[in-house]
């Protein structure tokens, strides 16, 4: 276990497309969580899981959004009918317990186009 | 509300000066604070956590509760050191961590 991966690491797709991304934690992080950072920016929380279950969402995350982690390992994050403001790099974290260091993917990048 | 500023979005600093990178944070409790790292194509990354109370690379963060900082800070810099710095509060109940802007720190030679 090399740390958390995430695919694919970029994405260009037209305007209306969807899309799904994918995060692998490590082994033994129960939490996972979604960040989104676009130019200038820090990354900005979307949502997290403790296992399975998904515990909070941002209000950055649309409807159009869906994040899944069946099992409690690796997790998805779907973005229905893309828009250019969806532009941006999605980031993937876990950890092992609250507080504790947040061990990052490398992201995808997704250019909607 | 919970809030990290980073004033700065560039520092620049020559190799051998000492380097201060700035965070304030907003917070009603007591917080858990985190600098993060990102390097040249490289991940998001840890540096050090206030609660370790750790010197790593030569970098020290002293939490300052009066004046709710937490100033990054390095006595002589090196090119090395050249990278994105984030600021970042865990929020105890919440889950999430906030991050800051972030300060690009560039080392001239």
């Amino acid at each position: 276990d090399t740390g958390v991966s995430q695919n694919p690491r970029h994405k260009i797709t037209k305007r209306g497309q969807n899309v799904t991304f994918r995060c692998d934690p490590i082994s033994e992080h129960n939490r996972l969580y979604w960040y989104r950072q676009t130019l200038g920016q820090g990354p900005e929380f979307l949502t997290y899981f403790q296992n399975e279950a998904q515990l909070e969402k941002s209000r950055l995350l649309s409807d159009r959004f869906s994040a899944e982690r069946p099992k409690g390992s690796f997790s998805t994050l779907e973005i229905q009918r893309t828009e250019q403001g969806d532009s941006a790099m999605y980031l993937c974290a876990s950890s092992f317990a609250e507080g504790t260091e947040a061990f990052f993917g490398q992201g995808t990048r997704l250019t909607v186009v | 509300a919970q809030r990290v500023t980073q004033p700065e979005k560039l520092l620049s600093v020559f190799k051998g000066a000492p380097v201060e990178l700035k965070c304030n944070y907003s917070y009603s409790g007591s917080p858990e604070l985190f600098w993060y790292v990102q390097y040249s194509r490289q991940r998001l990354q840890l540096l050090l956590r206030h609660i370790s109370r750790e010197s790593i690379k030569g970098f020290t963060a002293d939490l300052n509760k009066g004046e709710t900082s937490f100033h990054l800070k390095k006595p002589f810099a090196q090119e090395e050191d050249s990278a994105m710095y984030y600021c970042a509060l865990s929020v105890k109940g919440t889950y999430k961590y906030i991050f800051g802007t972030g300060t690009r720190l560039k080392v001239l030679a």
